[in-house]
């Protein structure tokens, strides 16, 4: 079985550019989840989507961030425009409900902004 | 405003002895908390759960404490092996979220 697939795995921008992560969850789960994972902070999560629905944004930093989930196999965070300070590893992560405990994680996206 | 605290950064076992990882919480509607372990250019994995009604649950080599009235759980492993040096976050769930600690980064040494 396929895990929680991201694409890229690594990426490098200019401050100012426009950054898109993007996730693919695991077949059959209904929810999904970003996080952002920092030395000072540890893993934080931004926004989780049940059934392709934002339920919970509170953790998204700033208006420059924002998700999308078209539908159950698609997920996008978009960090529009980027700053240094967004440098960090971003997680997505899917569960097959939102009650359940465990949740599965991809592999990371590595940004690095200029 | 950190609800849950791993507050060991780092932390060296020999192999074969036993790994003591903490975790601090404060929220006090937690009802599930997790392990989860991670190695480098990976996602974290789970591990280890115990739900707010037990104080104890074991699987394998890993064994997990909860002590309500101190808001603490801690993680045992042991024997300790050199694969099992990577970082090892604290998380805990409320409603359907989870909030993770720091994490402390565990080696064992041979």
């Amino acid at each position: 079985d396929a895990g929680v697939i991201q694409s890229p795995r690594h990426e490098v921008t200019e401050m100012g550019q426009e950054v898109t992560l993007r996730c693919k969850p695991i077949s059959g789960h209904n929810s999904l989840f970003w996080y952002r994972q920092t030395m000072m902070r540890g893993l934080e999560l931004l926004i989780y989507f049940n059934n392709n629905v934002p339920i919970d944004d509170s953790g998204m930093p700033e208006d420059r961030f924002s998700a999308k989930m078209p539908n159950a196999s698609f997920s996008t965070l978009k960090i529009q425009p980027s700053e240094p300070r967004d440098s960090a590893v971003y997680f997505c992560a899917s569960t097959r409900l939102a009650g359940v405990n465990e949740q599965f994680f991809g592999p990371g996206t590595r940004l690095t902004v200029l | 405003d950190q609800q849950v605290k791993q507050n060991s950064p780092s932390l060296s076992v020999q192999e074969g002895r036993i790994s003591i990882l903490n975790c601090d919480y404060t929220n006090s509607m937690f009802d599930y908390f997790l392990w989860y372990k991670k190695y480098p250019a990976e996602g974290p994995t789970f591990l280890i759960s115990i739900s707010s009604i037990k104080d104890k649950n074991e699987d394998g080599r890993f064994t997990v404490f909860l002590n309500k009235s101190a808001k603490h759980l801690s993680l045992h492993i042991v024997p300790s092996q050199p694969g099992d040096s990577a970082v090892y976050f604290c998380a805990a769930k409320a409603a359907s979220k989870l909030t993770f600690g720091t994490g402390t980064r565990l080696q064992v040494t041979l």
